[in-house]
């Protein structure tokens, strides 16, 4: 297995709902990372968990909540979420966290916050 | 934060054409890495370079770690329709404050049939 999987794809949810984006991969990769996009821009890094810990917050406001339950899976936790949030989220994951590798990212979750 | 200049920020070409664009830093990087994103999908490593001076190729695409390991380029020969899409340099800046990949802003492809 050499995927990143990431769910669900498409989410919706207004500014009160509370939702959880997932990523699981099967790889052994042990850093696990979450970037945000927005349309026409690069990725922008967001967390990393480097085995299982965290280890990179890019001063990311307080409405996202990571938890990386096992080396398998990392979630995102979205709570009162604002329009300006909306953006394509994507997981990534790597051997580890030193330079010596390139990420293998998921397909994304295309969030819109209403 | 890091900053990669990446250029063109677009280009229009047609099928069969070569392609050239090339990401430059004001610091040095240790690895450089190239990704391809189509729409609504995530970014695709294309090529990785781990040396300076390295040149490595997949196919039609070749890629060049810079000598002052603060560029690379990456050259797409004969271009098909199917290589329109974003394309993403990547790297590991020298210095290890920061453990994590930096993206360049990306360049547009599009290729005419």
């Amino acid at each position: 297995d050499t995927e990143v999987t990431q769910t669900p794809k498409h989410l919706v949810m207004g500014m009160t709902n509370k939702k959880s984006l997932k990523c699981e991969q099967h790889m052994g990769h042990r850093a696990m990372y979450w970037y945000k996009q927005k349309a026409k821009k690069p990725p922008e890094l967001m967390f990393v968990y480097s085995y299982e810990k965290l280890s990179i917050n890019e001063s990311v406001p307080s409405r996202f909540s990571p938890e990386c339950p096992n080396s398998s899976l990392l979630n995102l936790h979205l709570h009162a979420l604002q329009p300006e949030d909306s953006a394509l989220y994507l997981c990534a994951s790597s051997q580890d966290q030193s330079q010596t590798y390139g990420y293998t990212f998921g397909s994304g979750t295309r969030l819109t916050v209403v | 934060g890091q900053q990669l200049n990446q250029s063109p920020q677009s280009m229009f070409i047609q099928e069969g054409e070569d392609v050239s664009m090339n990401c430059t830093s004001s610091s040095i990087f240790n690895t450089w890495l190239w990704y391809k994103q189509d729409p609504g999908e995530g970014p695709v490593l294309l090529i990785a370079l781990y040396k300076a001076g390295e040149l490595t190729s997949n196919g039609r695409l070749t890629a060049q770690f810079g000598i002052t390991r603060k560029d690379s380029f990456l050259n797409i020969s004969a271009s098909i329709p199917s290589d329109v899409g974003i394309y993403f340099c990547a790297g590991h800046p020298w210095y290890t404050g920061r453990r994590a990949l930096t993206f360049g802003s990306g360049t547009r492809l599009q290729v005419q049939p």
